[in-house]
């Protein structure tokens, strides 16, 4: 049972435009959500998270929204450049005790965003 | 600023054989955990510590064995490999609070 899922394997965006990557989840336990970028051959690098207690964070070109009551986040960047072209994994954490070092993922998006 | 060291890099094991997947981190973080990726599964988490001394089971714990005698290491043990092991292997750590989980690099395992 996949409790994070990405329901968009890949995105195709051009320069300068929005990027929107989705993420559903089922578990009511969770608490807290993070994105992470990847490139190939490399570890996955944190970009941004957002508390279930707010509705959106922003850092810079890059905002996450959650809508708890659809269990639905999902992460704008504005403007999407080239580097950005990337794996994007939404990943969820539950409450509590030792839950905080425990994450579950998403299967990941492919962004590519064309010059 | 080492943050989460994974070594090997790139390992070919034949099946049946163990080896020890490093992992170490100098950012004194209490948690320690190791996930496997593959493709279009995301990252699932294998085993997971809060602490020296402890350790728990993650997702996918089966075929692995883990241990943490001291805050930096966290090796992953596989005592005897499986092509089903053929994965790429992240270990990552975190506070206590666990708002930010750093991830090493990986280790690419394929098993023959």
């Amino acid at each position: 049972d996949q409790q994070v899922k990405q329901n968009s394997p890949s995105l195709s965006v051009q320069e300068g435009r929005i990027s929107i990557l989705n993420c559903d989840y089922t578990n009511s336990m969770f608490d807290y959500f993070l994105w992470y970028k990847k490139y190939p051959a490399e570890g996955p690098t944190f970009l941004i998270s957002i508390s279930s207690i707010k509705d959106k964070n922003e850092d810079g070109r890059f905002t996450v929204f959650l809508n708890k009551s659809a269990k639905h986040l999902s992460l704008h960047i504005v403007p999407s450049q080239p580097g950005d072209s990337a794996v994007y994994f939404c990943a969820a954490r539950a409450a509590g005790g030792t839950s905080y070092g425990k994450l579950t993922f998403g299967q990941g998006t492919i962004l590519t965003v064309h010059p | 600023n080492a943050g989460v060291t994974q070594t090997p890099k790139f390992q070919v094991l034949k099946t049946g054989q163990s080896m020890t997947l490093q992992c170490a981190q100098d950012m004194n973080h209490e948690y320690m955990s190791w996930y496997r990726q593959d493709p279009g599964m995301g990252l699932r988490l294998i085993h997971y510590s809060v602490g020296a001394g402890i350790t728990d089971q993650g997702e996918v714990p089966n075929g692995y064995n883990v241990s943490r005698s001291t805050t930096e290491d966290f090796p992953l043990r596989l005592l005897s490999a499986a092509p089903s092991q053929t994965s790429v292997y992240f270990c990552a750590s975190s506070t206590t609070e666990g708002n930010t989980i750093y991830f090493g690099e990986g280790s690419w395992l394929t098993v023959v």
